[in-house]
């Protein structure tokens, strides 16, 4: 069974330029994540989705960043304008739904903005 | 205070020793309580998930939840320069957030 697919795995991008990154959790997963990894930090909530709806965007800095989940499968994290602030690792992960079920991650992408 | 606070390290070992990664909390909501090993430019991959109060062994792993305390370990035996990668630990409560610490950087020398 395939995990949970992020593309790009990197993206290199001038400051004041928009980067959107996409996943694909794993068949069958209703509540999907997204977080932001620093250097040397624990990954950070940004935005937690149960099927298409957003639950929890407390953590999303809605001047710039969106997500979207059509149909409750695939997502995308877009960035619209990039900053030097927002360089980063970002993961999206996936779990059934059901409260006790650990979430599994993707590989992440890691963005440098310039 | 951080909701989970976690030794960023970086800890040394040498190869064979019994490693013990801790983790503090403040929310006693949390229920469910889990490790991550993240190996560099790598995402995190689930080692132990627990819920509640108490032990659980996988191997040469360990994991210890003491809720009085808000506190939970990871214990690793005998180990592994594979073992040398960054540990996270991560909790939720029943609102099904998850929230991490900052991770434990951990160096096997052979």
């Amino acid at each position: 069974e395939a995990g949970v697919v992020q593309s790009p795995r990197y993206k290199i991008i001038e400051k004041k330029q928009p980067v959107a990154f996409w996943c694909n959790p794993i068949s069958g997963h209703n509540t999907l994540y997204w977080y932001r990894q620093n250097l040397g930090q624990g990954p950070e909530l940004l935005i937690r989705y149960e099927n298409e709806e957003a639950v929890d965007d407390s953590q999303l800095p809605k001047d710039r960043f969106s997500a979207e989940r059509l149909k409750g499968v695939d997502s995308t994290l877009k960035i619209q304008p990039a900053e030097l602030g927002d360089s980063a690792v970002y993961l999206c992960a996936s779990t059934p739904g059901t409260l006790n079920t650990e979430a599994f991650f993707g590989q992440g992408t890691r963005l440098t903005v310039v | 205070q951080k909701e989970v606070e976690q030794d960023p390290g970086p800890l040394s070992v040498p190869e064979g020793a019994i490693v013990s990664l801790n983790c503090t909390y403040s929310n006693s909501a949390f229920q469910y309580f889990m490790w991550y090993r993240q190996y560099s430019r790598k995402g995190p991959e689930l080692l132990m998930y627990t819920y509640s109060s108490g032990n659980k062994e996988d191997g040469r792993f360990t994991a210890q939840v003491d809720k009085s305390s808000k506190y939970i370990s990871l214990f690793i035996r005998d180990s592994q320069p594979s073992d040398s990668a960054t540990y996270l630990c991560a909790m939720k409560g029943r609102d099904d957030k998850i929230i991490f610490g900052k991770g434990t950087r951990l160096h096997i020398l052979p």
